[in-house]
């Protein structure tokens, strides 16, 4: 069964510091998001991504975020200068007809 | 944005019985909705969806249930076991377009805990 992978699986950095996660989408799937989960909270919507550029954001991703596909197969969320408030799980997810496959995620710690 | 709101964030159950766990949405356009379970530290789980030309799907030991008068949202399981035991979200999924895709809007969640 295909599967979205992300590493790494856990991340611990200092607040002001730069971090990027990564993921690898289903192969044939066109559509890519991010997804937010702080702990105990609902999955939120960050992003999503098409045709190489973001179709939608929320107001959580600000300018700290930015998203890239440096190639065929990697899909990645760059956080500028880590806050405090951004540790989560960070989820991407893709999305081929209908339903979407999420990842197993990214724990983000700021310390 | 979008709201999606559940009843009730915890439920428990025993072994054996049937366990419904219920989702409100908000946007009466959305046309297509999902439930996933997400077990700790994972990520969420499709389990059965349902559009809405729809107003009731099985799966195994699964329905989902959509009353679009209402906007309310249903997940019966049947029979629960302990491995049922995890967070449930429903989603709900407005229109695909061709910019975006399908949008997702998540629930907060219901944990659910199946005792043995």
């Amino acid at each position: 069964e295909p599967e979205v992978t992300q590493t790494p699986s856990h991340q611990v950095t200092q607040m002001g510091q730069e971090v990027i996660l990564r993921c690898v989408p289903i192969s044939n799937h066109l559509y890519f998001y991010w997804y937010r989960q702080i702990l105990g909270q609902k999955v939120e919507f960050l992003v999503s991504f098409y045709n190489n550029e973001i179709s939608e954001k929320s107001e959580i991703f600000d300018d700290q975020f930015s998203v890239e596909r440096p190639d065929g197969s990697n899909f990645t969320l760059k956080i500028r200068s880590t806050k405090l408030e951004d540790s989560a799980m960070y989820f991407c997810a893709s999305t081929g007809d209908y339903e979407q496959y999420f990842g197993p995620g990214t724990r983000l710690t700021v310390t | 944005g979008e709201s999606v709101g559940l009843h009730l964030p915890t439920l428990s159950v025993q072994e054996g019985d049937n366990s419904i766990i219920n989702c409100a949405y908000s946007n009466s356009a959305s046309d297509y909705f999902i439930w996933y379970k997400q077990e700790s530290g994972k990520g969420p789980q499709f389990i059965i969806d349902i559009r809405s030309n729809m107003d009731k799907r099985q799966g195994q030991r699964v329905t989902v249930l959509l009353n679009k008068t209402v906007k309310h949202l249903s997940l019966q399981i049947a029979a629960t076991q302990p491995g049922d035991s995890a967070v449930y979200f429903c989603a709900e999924i407005p229109p695909w377009t061709p910019r975006t895709g399908n949008q997702f809007y998540f629930g907060t969640g219901t944990s659910l805990t199946v005792i043995p």
